[in-house]
């Protein structure tokens, strides 16, 4: 079976500064990865993922992550955040063989202060 | 191409009631997934449709089903509901070709359930 655990439940952060928010995956089996943001009162928007390859993903808003295998982990960041950046942001994971099953973490609640 | 579309937008039902919600997926879309969000036990996936037929399920209880019809759109219905069933109901579309190929999902607005 496979989990996600997303270390932070809430990370505030300043307007224009630096944010990684952390992510750690379980699988017994090679998995897709991804981000998602969650706006208020809207679905889910995917920020970017990473199927094979290059371990450093860009995405979109100006958003990447990077695919850790060793240390399971799959890691967001970005390098100014702004405060549209505001949301809440879900680290997920599928199998190959089940793609369309998404197992979420619990997600992470982004808060800018100006 | 328009998006994933979910009616109704919010929905207030009493406890033991049975509900409905429907899904319109992306032209083209054949998997069809429905997910509950709530506070407590975040994001979980219920099931997937592909071609009318389920092809994935999760661990939720028989009150919780779906359908799909011929032309891809899905609904989901919950019976006897209970409170703990006040969630948001979102639903995704993709190609849903299987094997080692990637079809990313695009979810819908939700549909915001309140069980009173």
């Amino acid at each position: 079976a496979q989990s996600v655990t997303q270390l932070d439940s809430q990370v505030p952060v300043f307007e224009e500064a630096p944010v990684e928010l952390r992510c750690n995956y379980s699988s017994s089996v090679s998995v897709y990865l991804f981000w998602y943001v969650q706006y208020p009162n809207q679905g889910l928007q995917l920020l970017l993922k990473y199927l094979s390859g290059s371990t450093l993903v860009k995405g979109i808003n100006g958003f990447e992550a990077e695919f850790n295998k060793s240390q399971t982990s799959f890691h967001l960041r970005k390098p100014s955040v702004h405060i549209s950046d505001t949301a809440e942001y879900f680290c997920a994971v599928s199998v190959y063989s089940s793609a369309s099953k998404i197992i979420f973490g619990s997600g992470t609640r982004l808060s800018i202060r100006p | 191409k328009a998006g994933v579309t979910q009616t109704p937008r919010y929905l207030i039902k009493t406890r033991g009631q049975q509900v409905t919600l429907s899904c319109s997926p992306i032209s083209g879309h054949r998997s069809v997934s429905w997910y509950q969000q709530t506070p407590g036990q975040g994001l979980q996936f219920l099931f997937e449709y592909f071609s009318e037929t389920q092809r994935n399920k999760g661990n939720f209880p028989g009150r919780f089903s779906g359908r799909q019809f011929s032309n891809s759109r899905s609904e989901m219905n919950v019976s006897t509901l209970e409170l703990g069933d006040s969630a948001l109901y979102l639903c995704a579309s993709s190609l849903g070709l299987q094997g080692h190929s990637y079809n990313e999902q695009f979810f819908g607005p939700g549909t915001r359930l309140t069980v009173l």
